[in-house]
């Protein structure tokens, strides 16, 4: 079965620090992978999506995402970190029959310290 | 345009009260998705539509769960005799369609507690 473990809860950087949220997926074919973000008291945005060719994908607000497949991991970075990133990040992969039905991982909360 | 509007946006119901939730996709969105979040963890998958096909119901996690969609408009996600476990925000999304390679346009979503 499809599953996401995004290992760290709660991460706190400083403004201007790097930033890197980690993302392993389980899957058995070429995985649909999605960051989303959940600012408080917002909807969830789409940050970046992977499906196939460059394993380096760009996305809004500054992040990158990198796809490593012998690691089974799709982690997201973000070189300097602003205050307005502080949100809930969420990691998920697209299931295996030809539908947008999407598994998510736990979670990871971040926050900026000024 | 318009976003993905869902009502209410709090809900406080008793133990055992049906609750009714409403979802509003975007316009010309065909696939429609219910997605659960309880506290401190991620979106769990409930249901989705995808035009005038039968609906995947497989995240469903009992028979008190129900959702009905007409055509590609409204939804709503029927939780029958709620229990405590019930409490949590309950999210819709859509999608121009309902392939993998869509991005999903996510409501603000419905907070329901169960006292």
């Amino acid at each position: 079965a499809q599953s996401v473990t995004q290992p760290d809860i709660h991460i706190t950087v400083s403004e201007g620090a790097s930033l890197e949220l980690r993302c392993n997926y389980s899957y058995g074919a070429t995985p649909y992978l999605f960051w989303y973000v959940q600012s408080p008291g917002q909807g969830l945005q789409l940050l970046l999506k992977y499906f196939s060719g460059d394993t380096l994908v760009q996305g809004i607000k500054g992040f990158e995402a990198e796809f490593k497949r012998s690691q089974s991991s799709f982690n997201l970075r973000k070189p300097s970190v602003h205050w307005s990133d502080a949100a809930e990040y969420f990691c998920a992969v697209a299931g295996s029959s030809n539908t947008g039905k999407l598994i998510f991982g736990q979670g990871t909360t971040l926050q900026v310290k000024p | 345009g318009a976003g993905v509007s869902q009502s209410p946006s709090n809900k406080v119901t008793e133990k055992g009260k049906d609750v009714e939730l409403r979802c509003d996709p975007i316009s010309g969105h065909t696939a429609l998705y219910w997605y659960r979040q309880r506290l401190g963890q991620g979106l769990e998958f409930l249901i989705y539509f995808q035009g005038n096909s039968a609906p995947d119901k497989s995240g469903l996690p009992s028979d008190r769960f129900s959702a009905e969609r007409t055509g590609e408009s409204v939804s709503t996600l029927t939780i029958q005799r709620t229990q405590q476990e019930d409490s949590a925000v309950y999210l819709c999304a859509s999608s121009p369609t309902q392939t993998r390679l869509e991005t999903q346009y996510f409501g603000p979503g419905t907070r329901l507690l169960v006292l």
